[in-house]
């Protein structure tokens, strides 16, 4: 069965500083896979998938994520963070006749 | 905006009692799935619809029932309702059923 682990909960990082949230997959093929983010009482917004091709993906909101599959990851990246990315984070992962499975989440705080 | 509208909104009712959850996928999309984001679980897939039809089933609960209408706008029923029921439900839509899936802002249930 698929599954996807975001071994961070919550994450805090300083306005302007780097970022990244890791996300492992566990399948047997490459799955489709992406991430979402859902700000203070809204929806999901998705922020960038990966199908194939090129593993270095670039989202909105400046973020990208780069599939290893020798790793089984697909981290996302921000080089510098924003107030605004204050969030919470989800990987999620689907494969054919899958459903879309998504990770526990990450959350970020983002200080001054 | 995702294009996907859900209403409404927000939703207070009593246990025991039943309420009916809308969903318009976006313009052109024939899938419709629901989703319920509870503190404790996380985000469950609960149901899809692909141009009418049941396709899938997850986690969803025999109180709860969906349907997906002829103009592709989808309700999500749940009855006798429960403390535990008091979620974010979320439907989604893709154009097929292995594309990428764009989320509403949700439903906020909570049951008194």
């Amino acid at each position: 069965a698929q599954s996807v682990t975001q071994p961070d909960i919550h994450i805090t990082v300083s306005e302007g500083a780097s970022l990244e949230l890791r996300c492992n997959y566990s399948y047997g093929a490459t799955p489709y896979l992406f991430w979402y983010v859902q700000s203070p009482g809204q929806g999901l917004q998705l922020l960038l998938k990966y199908f194939s091709g090129d593993t270095l993906v670039q989202g909105i909101k400046g973020f990208e994520a780069e599939f290893k599959r020798s790793q089984s990851s697909f981290n996302l990246r921000k080089p510098s963070v924003h107030w605004s990315d204050a969030a919470e984070y989800f990987c999620a992962l689907y494969f054919g006749n899958e459903k879309l499975t998504f990770g526990t989440g990450t959350r970020l705080t983002i200080i001054p | 905006d995702s294009g996907v509208t859900q209403t409404p909104k927000h939703l207070i009712t009593a246990t025991g009692q039943r309420v009916t959850l809308r969903c318009s996928p976006r313009s052109g999309d024939l899938s419709v799935y629901w989703y319920q984001q509870s503190l404790d679980q996380g985000l469950q897939f609960l149901i899809q619809y692909y141009n009418g039809e049941e396709r899938a089933k997850g986690n969803i609960l025999e109180r709860f029932s969906a349907q997906q209408f002829p103009d592709l706008h989808s309700e999500l029923n749940l009855s006798s309702l429960e403390l535990g029921d008091s979620a974010l439900y979320f439907c989604a839509s893709s154009v097929g059923e292995e594309n990428t899936i764009y989320f509403g802002e949700g439903s906020w249930l909570t049951v008194v």
